[in-house]
């Protein structure tokens, strides 16, 4: 089964606002990847953050990884309506399985 | 550049038809290659992977197989379709396990009726 598992499961905001999400894996990991799924599309690689970085950026994302907590964050800031979409995470040891993602919608 | 190619994208099938989705890449060599479905609103589930021609790994037993006749072609299959079996299917590859990007196809949109 996967490990990584993202939470929260639904998160609803305004556009402009800051978004959230966190995913928690199980074991040692050597890379977490986010990925953006918008509705009824395949997903796409949004970042990979290695075990050995605290912290990578991307344009408006942010993501965080914490491996004492076996955590990570992604923050996309000033979000848009079109960040509308589904955001999953996934472990280098998850062996390309996902989780249930988060789903995200920005209110314009 | 690396491309993927699914199809079709969206497909309509009586119950009890048969089934076949295929899925081609361009741009690579020998890459991993996955199934997924994914039921609405739901998260992705894996069905089958592949590391190289004719090897085929299966998470879960079911209605559906898959096969991988050339090293760039993966194809998804069913002799007959259950209702269960409607879903969006994505096909994906990689390079390696989670240690680099995946790269999904647009998807399938299979009703079974």
């Amino acid at each position: 089964s996967q490990q990584g598992e993202e939470d929260p499961q639904a998160l609803s905001i305004q556009e402009g606002e800051n978004a959230t999400m966190n995913c928690s894996y199980k074991t040692s990991i050597n890379n977490l990847q986010w990925y953006r799924q918008n509705s009824g599309r395949g997903l796409v690689h949004l970042i990979l953050i290695r075990s050995n970085e605290r912290e990578k950026h991307s344009g408006r994302l942010r993501v965080t990884l914490d491996t004492s907590k076996k955590s990570s964050s992604l923050l996309i800031t000033a979000s848009r309506a079109a960040d509308t979409a589904s955001y999953f995470c996934a472990t280098d040891e998850d062996d390309m399985r996902f989780g249930a993602g988060t789903r995200l919608t920005v209110k314009p | 550049s690396q491309t993927i190619h699914q199809w079709p994208a969206t497909l309509v099938q009586p119950v009890g038809s048969p089934l076949s989705l295929e899925c081609t890449v361009e741009g690579t060599s020998n890459p991993n290659l996955y199934w997924y479905r994914q039921a609405a609103g739901r998260g992705l589930q894996l069905l089958f992977y592949s590391v190289g021609i004719g090897q085929i790994s299966s998470e879960v037993p079911q209605n559906l197989s898959a096969s991988r006749p050339q090293d760039r072609q993966f194809i998804l299959s069913s002799k007959k379709l259950l209702l269960s079996d409607s879903g969006f299917y994505l096909c994906a590859w990689s390079v390696g396990y989670g240690n680099t990007e995946a790269f999904f196809g647009q998807g399938t949109r299979l009703t079974v009726v």
